[in-house]
């Protein structure tokens, strides 16, 4: 298997314009987990959802952020306007139902906005 | 938010000896814990779960949990160089899957 696919792998972006990242899930697994990782804060959790269901959007930091599953193969994160403090490193992760709590990382998505 | 803490190190251990990582949580009712190794610039990887209090070995691993003081700990036997990397503690709450994690411990394993 492919593994978690995401991209792109690094964007920079001025402030005030629109960034989608996107995440192909591992095929089969029925959660999928975006995070969000900097020095200061670590790695949250943004939002996560469950054959296609967003479940938990309480870790989503604020309207600007917005984020779909329009198929069990396809989801995005969607920053619209972005801020410098938007920059970060973005993953997503997917799970089996079976096994909920064994996520599989993707390689991560680096945003940079100036 | 519930709390996970690490001490952020860096731990330096050297080769051969076993590195001890630790890590607190402050949800009584988390249920399940998780240790995840991030090399530099790449994803985290699971490395081993503990569901249960007691001590659970995975080759050179062995991950420890004492429910009743509300920490989990991480023991690397026989470090290697190449166990050099942030590891990072996550536990998930009384409901739901969604993980919590610390801010993780650097591990620097000296030749």
């Amino acid at each position: 298997d492919a593994g978690v696919i995401q991209s792109p792998r690094h964007e920079v972006t001025e402030m005030g314009q629109e960034v989608t990242l996107r995440c192909k899930p591992i095929s089969g697994h029925d959660y999928l987990f975006w995070y969000r990782q900097t020095m200061m804060r670590g790695l949250e959790l943004l939002i996560y959802f469950n054959n296609n269901v967003p479940i938990d959007d309480s870790g989503m930091p604020e309207d600007r952020f917005s984020a779909k599953m329009p198929n069990a193969s396809f989801s995005t994160l969607k920053i619209q306007p972005s801020e410098p403090r938007d920059s970060a490193v973005y993953f997503c992760a997917s799970s089996l139902i079976t096994a909920q709590e064994t996520q599989y990382f993707g390689p991560g998505t680096r945003l940079l906005v100036l | 938010q519930k709390e996970v803490e690490q001490n952020s190190g860096p731990l330096s251990v050297p080769e051969g000896a076993i590195a001890s990582l630790n890590c607190t949580y402050s949800d009584r009712g988390s249920q399940s814990f998780f240790w995840y190794r991030q090399y530099s610039g790449k994803s985290p990887e699971l490395i081993m779960f503990i569901y249960s209090n007691g001590d659970k070995e995975d080759g050179r691993f062995t991950a420890q949990l004492n429910k009743a003081s509300q920490y989990v700990s991480l023991l690397i036997r026989d470090s290697q160089p190449s166990d050099s990397a942030t590891y990072l503690c996550a536990v998930t709450p009384n409901s739901g899957y969604a993980l919590n994690f610390g801010k993780g411990t650097s591990l620097l394993v000296t030749p």
